[in-house]
Parts: structure tokens; sequence; C-alpha cells
């Protein structure tokens, strides 16, 4: 019973290079979604997924961030030009059908990124 | 907006002993109820949910939280902790209708510290 897992668990990066953050969601989750965790803070939503589409991006913080889900599962967060400031924990987490604030979120154990 | 505040970061106790940790509430609109922990190295698990119903929600590990709406409360208590609850704690919202469902407001998270 494999639950969430993300890849890598730790990435350290220099300022300004691109970074592909990867999340394997529970199998058959429609829903997933992307957190970010900064340090002395509660996970901020960042995106959500139905399926293959991004139902809500209204989380991420500019353009340099993207997230994709091409075949409904897997999904890669992406951050372009990576400063500083984004040096967090990426969590992400999947629930069976999404759409709804009942559906419980399953977190996997995140990713945490270090931008020098 | 949402927003949830863990009024401590820190809450140290010895085992055995009680322990509530609290969390308020503030939203225009009506909100789900949640607690998760953090284990050290590990993705956040829920720990229990206010839906709807009865206002005393009984979750994992012994745990349980009282809604309270006129005082906009979601109060977590444990008559008697274990050394294996130290942790870190997140209180977290979610809306009933509107466009963001299924996104979560985290607070800032108490740690749980339990000494021997």
């Amino acid at each position: 019973g494999a639950g969430v897992s993300q890849t890598p668990s730790n990435k350290v990066t220099e300022k300004g290079k691109y970074v592909e953050l990867r999340c394997d969601p529970i199998s058959g989750h429609t829903a997933l979604y992307w957190y970010r965790q900064s340090l002395g803070q509660g996970p901020e939503f960042l995106i959500y997924f139905q399926g293959t589409g991004a139902a809500d991006d209204s989380g991420l913080p500019n353009d340099r961030f993207f997230a994709v889900r091409p075949e409904g599962s897997v999904s890669t967060l992406k951050i372009q030009r990576t400063e500083r400031g984004d040096s967090a924990v990426y969590l992400c987490a999947s629930s069976l059908i999404g759409g709804t604030s009942t559906d419980t979120q399953y977190f996997g154990p995140g990713t945490r990124l270090t931008v020098l | 907006a949402q927003s949830v505040t863990q009024l401590d970061s820190q809450v140290p106790v010895f085992e055995e002993a009680p322990v509530e940790l609290r969390c308020n509430y503030s939203s225009s609109v009506s909100v789900y109820l949640f607690w998760y922990v953090q284990y050290p190295n590990q993705g956040l698990q829920l720990l229990l949910k206010y839906l709807s119903g009865s206002t005393l929600v009984k979750g994992i590990n012994g745990f349980e939280a009282e809604f309270n709406k006129s005082q906009t409360s979601f109060h977590l208590r444990k008559p008697s902790v274990h050394i294996s609850d130290t942790a870190e704690y997140f209180c977290a919202v979610s809306r009933y209708r509107g466009s963001t469902l299924g996104r979560l407001y985290f607070g800032r998270g108490t740690q749980l510290t339990v000494w021997p």
C-alpha cells in the first residue's frame, strides 16, 4: 500500500537554476495538490489538479512556478530561475475525488529545496 | 479570506500529563476544520476532522477536538500524552463552498514535546 511519494527528498541548487520536483500520488486518486512550507510556517497552497487539468493555480507565487500532470497521475512542479526565497519544503498531497472539502488529503514526505 | 491562528508555537509537557493545543480561525464563510500531525521526516497525517454534527470529534491516537462556533475555536486535546506524541501539529480549515474547495489553509503549527 504505497502512499504519496516525492522525489528527490532533498534538492540543493544555485540561484538562477531550474529545478523539477516530482510527486507520485496514491493510485486511483484523481485530485493532486501542491503546497509550500517555509521555515516556521504552515503549508501554503500552490496548485490543485483535478485529473490532468489545473483546477486552481491561484496559489502559484509568480510565473517562475509551473506544474503539470499530463496523464492524470504523476505531477511535476517546475521552478525557473530559482531564488533564495524559494527555499522551502514542497509538499504534495492527493485525494480520491477532489472538488470537495470533505475529501481527505494524503500528504507525501516533501522535497526540501535549498537555493544557495 | 480564511486564517488560522495557533496560539502556541511550542508546548512542552511531561509524559502522562494532559495537553491542549489551541486553534482559532477566522472566515467570512462556513468552514470545515482539521488537525494534522507531522512526525519527523514524515508527511502530514490527518488526526481528525470536523465536518458537521457533534461538536466533539474523536481522532486517532486518543486525540479529540471540540468545535466551538461562537468562539471560532477548534482546540485539540489528549488526556494523557506519550513520548511518541512528540511531533508538530497543524490546524487547518477549508471552505464549505466556493471556488477554492479542497484548498487547505494551515496555521503555523505547534511543536508538542513530551518529556519522560
